[in-house]
């Protein structure tokens, strides 16, 4: 079965730079959620998109901004990075909102130097 | 958002049940009792929720209490591949909103050959 889709698998970038991570969800899916988890710790809400609108917001930093397209994948745009930016992002996704499991992908892992 | 309390880790032998507890006496009568686990180096991936009703599917079954102040995930035959963090999420009821899940300490689950 087709999974949730992240690219890249592994991005490297240095500080003040900008990196774009995209998420493809599930084929039908039209929910993507956004996760940021720092070296050991536990995964952290950033912001959540239903058919390509923002639905909830979490702890995003104003530096980063994210959207849904209309084929429902998303990006997360992260500018001015900083070196406690580094650390795997994931996207998930669901069949519309409510109360369904999500479908997590494999991560992005950043790596700001 | 409602907190949970789980045990920090639980250790267990492999072929036997593992009864995972979490503590949530501030739920709302409106709150979904979600699971997930997150094996290394991998995104978290969706066990079971429940609302009033124990809950049981491939992967687990979920007894609630009758109070729903607590619950408890039973994998009713450890594998070694069972050796994850495992998250007790409580999730307000969307009513339409695509809401973040809060995902605290977890219990990291040790699984002895």
């Amino acid at each position: 079965a087709a999974g949730v889709i992240q690219s890249p698998r592994h991005l490297i970038k240095e500080k003040r730079e900008t990196a774009t991570l995209k998420c493809y969800p599930i084929p039908r899916h039209d929910t993507v959620y956004w996760y940021q988890q720092g070296p050991g710790q536990d995964p952290q809400f950033l912001i959540s998109f239903y058919e390509k609108m923002q639905s909830d917001k979490g702890s995003i930093p104003d530096r980063f901004s994210a959207q849904q397209f209309s084929d429902y994948h998303s990006e997360l745009n992260m500018s001015s990075l900083e070196l406690g930016d580094s650390a795997l992002y994931f996207c998930a996704s669901s069949l519309k909102p409510g109360n369904y499991g999500y479908t997590f992908g494999s991560g992005t892992r950043l790596t700001v130097v | 958002d409602a907190k949970t309390t789980q045990p920090n880790s639980m250790e267990s032998n492999e072929e036997e049940p593992v009864h995972l507890p979490c503590n949530h006496s501030t739920i709302s009568g409106t709150d979904y009792i979600h699971w997930y686990r997150q094996l290394p180096s991998q995104g978290p991936e969706y066990v079971i929720h429940g609302l009033t009703s124990n809950v049981n599917n491939r992967m687990a079954s979920l007894a609630i209490a009758e109070d729903r102040k607590s619950s408890t995930l039973i994998l009713h035959r450890a594998t070694l591949r069972d050796a994850a963090v495992y998250y007790c999420i409580l999730r307000p009821y969307s009513g339409g909103g695509a809401d973040g899940l809060t995902f605290g300490k977890g219990t990291h689950l040790i699984i002895q050959p």
